[in-house]
């Protein structure tokens, strides 16, 4: 069956460390890969995406790495900051068999920076 | 400012009770799409809609009608709200199809 996995645990990580959050996925063939933020009681906010021909994409203290052969995302998160707690999904964009794509989400990690 | 607005945020109900949830965008996207959020399930997409007039089932579209007569709005009806469809609900928009999406801030509905 398909299925994308995320860390259900909450990682916690000290500040200024680097926070890596992964996604993985089993019988997908995903055409790209899509980062989100949510906060408590939010609705989730984009921050990346990366197609399956990059490896990796870059913004700010943000990184996204993508291995179709692993398949698996890893999310991460540089200098990290108090500001940077929260649940982060990852989404991927499904290929249909009968025609098509859609988006499918992960449950999502929480992360916590403390102090 | 680009947004998409949900209303109501709150909403207490009782079994049997027709209700709609608005969603409107002003980024005039396109494709819209409802979700439902649950502890320990993640998003679930309900219905979405590819443009006016077009609307499809997602992943869990029973007990819900959506329509899309204006391309701004998007609203999702109740028919008869039942306890098992107590959840959060998100909407959302995009330029396209799978592309990056804007939610809206959420609607939390409790169903008694």
């Amino acid at each position: 069956s398909q299925k994308i996995e995320q860390n259900s645990e909450a990682l916690n990580i000290q500040e200024g460390k680097t926070a890596t959050l992964t996604c993985n996925y089993t019988n997908y063939s995903p055409a790209y890969l899509q980062w989100y933020r949510q906060d408590p009681g939010r609705g989730p906010v984009f921050l990346l995406l990366i197609r399956e021909n990059e490896k990796e994409k870059r913004k700010e203290r943000l990184k996204v790495t993508f291995d179709t052969t692993l398949k698996q995302s890893l999310f991460h998160i540089t200098a990290s900051q108090p500001a940077d707690s929260a649940t982060y999904l990852c989404a991927l964009d499904i290929i249909l068999t009968g025609g098509g794509n859609k988006l499918t989400f992960g449950t999502g990690t929480q992360l916590k920076v403390e102090l | 400012e680009a947004q998409v607005t949900q209303n109501p945020r709150y909403l207490i109900t009782v079994t049997g009770k027709k209700l709609t949830v608005t969603c409107s965008q002003n980024m005039n996207h396109e494709y819209m799409s409802w979700y439902r959020q649950d502890p320990g399930l993640g998003l679930r997409q309900i219905y979405y809609s590819m443009n006016v007039e077009v609307t499809d089932k997602g992943d869990v579209p029973e007990g819900y009608k959506v329509s899309r007569k204006e391309k701004r709005n998007f609203p999702l009806i109740l028919e008869s709200p039942s306890p098992n469809q107590t959840s959060l609900y998100f909407c959302a928009s995009s330029i396209r199809h799978a592309g990056e999406l804007f939610f809206g801030e959420g609607s939390r509905l409790t169903v008694l």
